[in-house]
Formats: C-alpha cells, structure tokens, sequence
C-alpha cells in the first residue's frame, strides 16, 4: 500500500511569508497528525484531524493552522514567518478511532525560512 | 500532561553486541508505548508497541521492549547488533484513547561499528 505522502519535500520561504503543506494519508486513515521536528528540539505535536475536525492542538501559536479535506488528506498552514520555524514538518496517519492504532509517518517537508 | 525521556544520546557499539536503549515516561494514567526508528534518509517507521497484555512485546527485525509499569520504563532490546541497524530511535507514549498526539524523547543516535 502507499505511505503517507507530503508535498514539497523542501520549501523556501522568507520572513512574514506563508507557507502551505499538503499531506496525504494512507488509504482507509482517516486521522491525520502534524509534528514539528526542529533542530535541538525533537518531535513536537502541532494538530491532529479526524473525520474532518480538529481533535487537538500542541502548545504552537495560532499562525500555526490547518484543515482536513472530505478525502482525508490535510493541509498545514503556517502565517506569518518566523526563522523559528525552521524545521522539518512531518505527516503522520492512523485508522482514527477504530482501536488502538498506531501512526504512520510520511517524509516530511523542511521548510527553511531565509 | 506526559513525558518521555531518553536518556542515551548517542550509542557507538560494535556488530554483535548486544543493545539496551533507556526510555522512562511520566504520565500517571494508562499509555500506549512505542518506538519508532529512522535510519539515514528515510521516515519514522514503527518498530514495535505496546497497548496492554504480556509486557513483553517483539517487534521487527529483532528488536524487542519490555514494559515494566513500576519503572516507568520501556526499554529497547537486541541481542546482537548490526550495521544496518545505525539509525536514530525515538521512544514515543500516547494515553489510552489511543489515537491522541504521540509524545515522543529526545532520541538515540545509534552508531555500529563493522
């Protein structure tokens, strides 16, 4: 079966841009999660997405954003830039409440911030 | 709120040797443990879990975790090392709902050395 897939692999942007990453997850998922990998500060969770609403938020600030799609697949928007934000943003997705289930991982996208 | 600590940073060992990754968790209610590992270039993959039963679970590729829940622990085992088995390894816990965000460590980097 197909993994989870993110889109761009690499992104450049700079300061008090937007950035958009788009995830999908793997067929029959229907949560998906962002993390936060930055250097120094290991994996921090940003949100989780299940059957389209929002389930939870990490300790980020509200530029920090995202949606689920009717098809499951999710976007992570980030507003307003900071060079904080800096860090490789990865996907993850899980069968959603049907169960203890663990989450599978995608690539993850690095956005780099100039 | 939970917490995981890994306190191996980095672990140089020779093939054959046998492996024993620390992971301690905070969190006064029931978890579900993981650990996930990333090897050089590529994307989190689960290694094993637990979510109740024989505190003892096998995962791939030899590795095995044992929960022992008056420690607070879940400590990764391997007999005998390989070099394919350099990577980092992330210990992870989520509580019981099991679909909530994963708290993960710091990480292991581990090193085998031909």
């Amino acid at each position: 079966e197909a993994g989870v897939t993110q889109s761009p692999t690499h992104l450049i942007k700079t300061r008090g841009q937007q950035a958009t990453l788009r995830c999908s997850p793997i067929s029959g998922h229907t949560s998906v999660y962002w993390y936060q990998q930055a250097l120094g500060l290991g994996l921090q969770f940003l949100l989780w997405y299940d059957e389209g609403e929002e389930r939870n938020r990490g300790n980020f600030p509200p530029r920090f954003s995202g949606r689920q799609f009717p098809n499951y697949s999710s976007e992570l928007n980030v507003n307003a830039l900071e060079l904080e934000d800096s860090a490789l943003y990865l996907c993850a997705s899980s069968l959603g409440d049907r169960g203890h289930q663990p989450q599978h991982f995608g690539d993850g996208t690095r956005l780099s911030i100039l | 709120a939970q917490s995981v600590s890994q306190h191996n940073h980095h672990v140089i060992l020779s093939e054959a040797a046998s492996l024993e990754l620390g992971c301690n968790y905070s969190y006064g209610g029931t978890v579900n443990l993981f650990w996930y590992v990333q090897y050089p270039g590529q994307h989190l993959q689960l290694l094993l879990k637990y979510f109740s039963g024989d505190p003892l679970v096998k995962g791939i590729k030899g590795f095995e975790a044992e929960f022992i829940k008056s420690k607070f622990s879940f400590n990764l085992r391997k007999p005998s090392v390989q070099w394919s088995d350099t990577a980092e390894y992330f210990c992870a816990v989520n509580t019981n709902f099991g679909n909530e965000k994963l708290t993960f460590g710091t990480g292991t980097r581990l090193t085998i050395i031909p």
